[in-house]
C-alpha cells in the first residue's frame, strides 16, 4: 500500500527565507506527483504536478523536484512571503491500480513578517 | 471563474440523522472525486465517479455511506445513520480526463460535518 509522509509536520520561517518541504512515498511505481496548497477553511489548490518521466516542474517562485527511485519530492519556495502560509500537501497517483491520489498529511507553513 | 460548489458549507447534527453534502462539479469536467479529511486520517479518497459511472467507492464505509451522480452536474454523498466518528470535512473535487494522465483536479471549499 503506497503510503506518502511529509516531514516536517510544521515549519516557522522569517519573511525572505528560502524553504524546502520534503515529501517521501514508498512506492516508486507512480504516474505523477502533485504539490497542493490548502488555506485554512479553504480546499486545496493544484501548485505543481511532475509527471514521473519529468524531475521537475518550476511555477514563479516555486520549484518542485522528484526522484522517483529514491521516493522522494521537495518543494523549494524562494524568498518566502507571509501569503505563503498555508499547509502544503503533496499527493502521488499510483500506477497499476484504480487509485486516484494518495495524500500526505501536509505541512503547515507560517511565514513571519 | 469556475469553481466547484460544495453544500451545505457547515453542518451540525445529531447522530443518527440522515446527512446529504451536495456538489456541483466544473461544468465539462468528467470526474468527480469525493475526499474526507480529518486531522488524524489526513484526506481519503471515499468515491469517484467518471462519465457519472461510479469506478471506485473502496474507501467508503458502505453499511452507511452512498454517493451517486444523479446527472452531470450534481453529485451526492449520503450518510445513513450518521455517526459521531463520520464528523469531517469531505471535499468533492472534478477534473476532465485522468490524473494519470497530468490533468489536475479542483477542490471544493468543503462541507464541514459535526455530528454530535
Amino acid at each position: 500500500k503506497q503510503e506518502v509522509t511529509q516531514i516536517p509536520a510544521a515549519l516557522s520561517v522569517p519573511e525572505g527565507e528560502n524553504l524546502v518541504l520534503n515529501c517521501s512515498f514508498t512506492d516508486s511505481a507512480i504516474y505523477n506527483l502533485q504539490w497542493f496548497r490548502q488555506d485554512p477553511g479553504k480546499g486545496l489548490t493544484s501548485l505543481l504536478l511532475i509527471q514521473s518521466s519529468q524531475r521537475e516542474q518550476t511555477s514563479g517562485r516555486l520549484n518542485a523536484s522528484l526522484d522517483k527511485s529514491s521516493g522522494r519530492s521537495t518543494l523549494y519556495i524562494a524568498a518566502s512571503q507571509p501569503g505563503d502560509s498555508a499547509t502544503y500537501l503533496c499527493a502521488v497517483t499510483p500506477s497499476g491500480s484504480a487509485r486516484q491520489l494518495t495524500f500526505g498529511s501536509g505541512t503547515q507553513l507560517t511565514v513571519l513578517p | 471563474d469556475a469553481r466547484v460548489t460544495q453544500t451545505p458549507r457547515h453542518k451540525v447534527t445529531e447522530m443518527g440523522q440522515e446527512v446529504t453534502m451536495r456538489c456541483q462539479p466544473i461544468l465539462g469536467h468528467n470526474t468527480v472525486f469525493w475526499y474526507r479529511q480529518t486531522m488524524m486520517q489526513g484526506l481519503e479518497l471515499l468515491a469517484y465517479f467518471r462519465n457519472r459511472a461510479p469506478l471506485d467507492d473502496s474507501g467508503m464505509p458502505k453499511d452507511r455511506f452512498s454517493a451517486e451522480m444523479p446527472d452531470a452536474t450534481l453529485a451526492t454523498l449520503k450518510i445513513q445513520p450518521s455517526e459521531p466518528r463520520d464528523s469531517a470535512v469531505y471535499f468533492c473535487a472534478s477534473g476532465w480526463g485522468t490524473v494519470r494522465t497530468g490533468n489536475t483536479i479542483y477542490f471544493g471549499e468543503g462541507s464541514w460535518l459535526t455530528v454530535v
